[in-house]
């Protein structure tokens, strides 16, 4: 069974600050994909990234940061200088061999202006 | 815009109605998904269809109905629907990778907003 961890409920930052979320993952496949998805009040589910299990490569694409960690089945996500538009949920989810992806609860992130 | 479409956006229905949601996509993607979402929660896997055909039914009632008539489009029929159905009903599609046919990302509408009476 595919299980993702997203500790943090809600999180709240001043325009302009650094928020990480934080994605803890359990699977059993030895080959898996692991994804972020931001969704807007707008309600649409938007990729933001995929990884697969034999890619540790950390990636950055503007102000997004993935930390990907095998030895500690870790996802993190960083978004640098954040920006009202940020304010979201995100979710971290987990593909494995059953092809089902398994949702994180979701981070719900507010930036403040 | 989003490139996969539904309609409507909002539905309020009777328990005894029949509606059906709309999906769309023109990306050629092989694979479509229906998911249910309840207010601040994950969304829920209900039905995959892979080449037009049902893959994956994870135990829904059958008052909800999936209809896959082409590659582009999906249906989800509704039938005697109960309040706790009440929830955003969100399509998404993604090309078919690799031999298990996982792993690629999956694209989503917007939803559907659907409010049981």
């Amino acid at each position: 069974a595919q299980k993702v961890t997203q500790a943090q409920t809600e999180i709240s930052v001043v325009e302009k600050e650094d928020v990480t979320l934080d994605c803890v993952y359990e699977t059993r496949d030895t080959t898996y994909y692991l994804f972020w998805y931001k969704q807007p009040p707008s309600g649409e589910l938007v990729f933001l990234i995929r990884r697969n299990s034999f890619d540790e490569q950390n990636e950055i694409s503007g102000r997004y940061s993935w930390n990907f960690q095998k030895s500690t089945s870790s996802f993190n996500f960083t978004i640098t200088a954040s920006q009202v538009v940020d304010s979201a949920v995100y979710f971290c989810a987990l593909e494995g061999g059953n092809n089902r992806l398994a949702f994180g609860k979701g981070n719900q992130v507010v930036v403040i202006p | 815009d989003t490139e996969v479409t539904q309609t409507p956006k909002h539905l309020v229905m009777g328990m005894t109605n029949k509606k059906s949601l709309k999906c769309e996509q023109h990306m050629g993607h092989r694979a479509m998904y229906w998911y249910k979402q309840k207010a601040k929660k994950p969304p829920e896997l209900m039905f995959v269809y892979s080449y037009e055909k049902l893959s994956i039914n994870e135990s829904v009632p059958s008052r909800f109905s999936p209809e896959c008539p082409n590659s582009s489009l999906l249906n989800l029929h509704l039938h005697a629907l109960q309040p706790e159905d009440s929830a955003l009903y969100l399509c998404a599609s993604s090309p078919l990778g690799g031999p298990k046919g996982g792993g690629q990302p999956q694209h989503f509408g917007d939803g559907t907003r659907l409010s049981i009476l």
